[in-house]
């Protein structure tokens, strides 16, 4: 079965840092870009940032960059974001997705086709 | 950035009856070499993840009902329940994938009416 796991959310102050998990199993991780998408209390979705295959390119929303680093680790069917510098509107459930490789001779990615269920942050002192 | 703008925010229709969701993207979302349009729609039920419904603005995601059905082009899309049943009630979201930032729309709230 096709699945994502993250973890890693929590309670931090203003300023603080928090590192993301996403285990994923039962597909060829190493195969697909992956992205971490972000959804405030009662809000809509917000792409958050996005690596290639082999951790190679990486694109982020503007908001979080400079602060939120996206990573993966092939190796252990892993993928983080660690996120610097918090801020209250950084509150909101993170999922991560698999996401579907662009088909050759285009480069990049298409759509998101299996999601996790979810971890919350709450940037609150 | 292309922005994606759905319509209605929220609707209510009556159970059996049909539902339509607009999307509209800032700029084209069509490959034309490919004659692809590059729009996705997902449905998130309460308390759940979003699920992949549509993608390619009009095919169907592998075990999803057929009364769930995508059209348009370029820049205008519609997502369609053709009966509606209790269990679409949802928050549904267009997503362009052409360009980065891959952007969703607002979200449209369906309910029973």
């Amino acid at each position: 079965e096709v699945q994502l796991v993250e973890s890693g959310g929590g309670l931090v102050q203003p300023g603080g840092s928090l590192r993301l998990s996403c285990a994923a199993s039962g597909f060829t991780f190493s195969s697909y870009w992956m992205t971490w998408v972000r959804q405030a209390p009662g809000k809509g979705l917000e792409w958050v940032a996005n690596i290639k295959q082999d951790g190679s390119d990486k694109y982020y929303v503007d908001s979080v960059k400079g602060r939120f680093t996206i990573s993966r680790d092939n190796a252990k069917n892993s993928l983080y974001v660690q996120m610097n510098s918090l801020r209250a509107e950084d509150t909101a459930v993170y999922y991560c997705a698999r996401v579907i490789p662009a088909a050759k001779p285009e480069s990049g990615y298409y759509y998101m086709d299996v999601w996790g269920k979810g971890t919350t942050v709450t940037v609150s002192s | 950035d292309i922005v994606m703008t759905q319509s209605p925010d929220s609707l209510a229709v009556s159970l059996g009856e049909r539902a339509t969701i607009n999307c509209k993207s800032s700029q084209s979302v069509l490959y034309s070499s490919k004659n692809k349009n590059y729009v996705a729609w997902y449905q998130q039920k309460p308390g759940q993840p979003p699920k992949l419904l549509i993608y390619w603005a009009s095919t169907r995601e592998s075990g999803v009902p057929d009364r769930f059905s995508g059209s348009g082009s370029g820049t205008d899309f519609t997502l369609t329940i053709s009966s509606l049943q209790a269990e679409d009630v949802a928050v549904y979201y267009c997503q362009q994938y052409y360009s980065t930032p891959p952007n969703f729309g607002q979200g449209t709230r369906l309910e029973i009416k």
